[in-house]
């Protein structure tokens, strides 16, 4: 069985440029969640995707954009950076959306925003 | 105020020790309690998973729950230096499975 994988792992842009992080889920799980994990700090929750249409959405401005394909990997896109977007981001994949399905974390993409 | 906190440490320990993790949370809706392990430069790691009040033992840790206090704990018996990480609490309410983490807690077992 294949974990959840991420590319790039590592990723260095400038200020104001827009950047695509991508996630291949586990196999078998129809549910992808995006985390922003900034150094010393605990995830915080961006978006998930379910079955390809966005099923919730935490306190990220909308220049954070995501999608989920037909085989459920995803991709986050996040425009106009800022240097706070500097972070490690996290895509987890979850067998279903219930609250009762535990969600696997892939190794993450560490952003730097120069 | 953080709807979930957890002492960031670090917390040090000898090999061999029991050690007490703890995260406390404001918000009565949270149903489900989760411990991650995130080990440097890596994605967090499952450990526990608990829903009910009371506790829950995987081999060397058990998982305690008391909702009545808002408040959860991971103990992690013999302590190894492989267990050296930062640990996550994390909680989810009734509807859908989005994640609160705690800010986590840095722990290190010397040998």
């Amino acid at each position: 069985e294949t974990g959840v994988t991420q590319s790039p792992t590592h990723l260095i842009k400038t200020r104001g440029q827009q950047v695509t992080l991508r996630c291949s889920s586990q196999s078998g799980h129809n549910t992808v969640s995006w985390y922003q994990q900034a150094l010393g700090q605990g995830p915080q929750f961006i978006f998930q995707y379910y079955r390809e249409e966005e099923n919730g959405r935490g306190n990220f401005p909308p220049r954070f954009s995501g999608l989920q394909f037909p085989n459920y990997s995803s991709e986050l896109n996040v425009n106009a950076l800022e240097l706070d977007d500097s972070a490690l981001y996290l895509c987890a994949s979850s067998l279903d959306r219930g609250q009762n399905n535990e969600q696997f974390f892939g190794p993450g993409t560490r952003l730097t925003v120069l | 105020q953080k709807e979930v906190e957890q002492d960031p440490g670090p917390l040090s320990v000898p090999e061999g020790a029991i050690v007490s993790l703890n995260c406390t949370y404001s918000n009565s809706a949270f149903q489900y309690f989760m411990w991650y392990r995130q080990y440097s430069r890596k994605g967090p790691e499952l450990l526990m998973y608990t829903y009910s009040s009371g506790n829950k033992e995987d081999g060397r840790f058990t998982a305690q729950v008391d909702k009545s206090s808002k408040y959860i704990s991971l103990f992690i018996r013999d302590s190894q230096p492989s267990d050296s990480a930062t640990y996550l609490c994390a909680m989810n309410r009734n509807a859908g499975n989005m994640l609160t983490f705690g800010g986590g807690t840095r722990l290190m077992v010397k040998p």
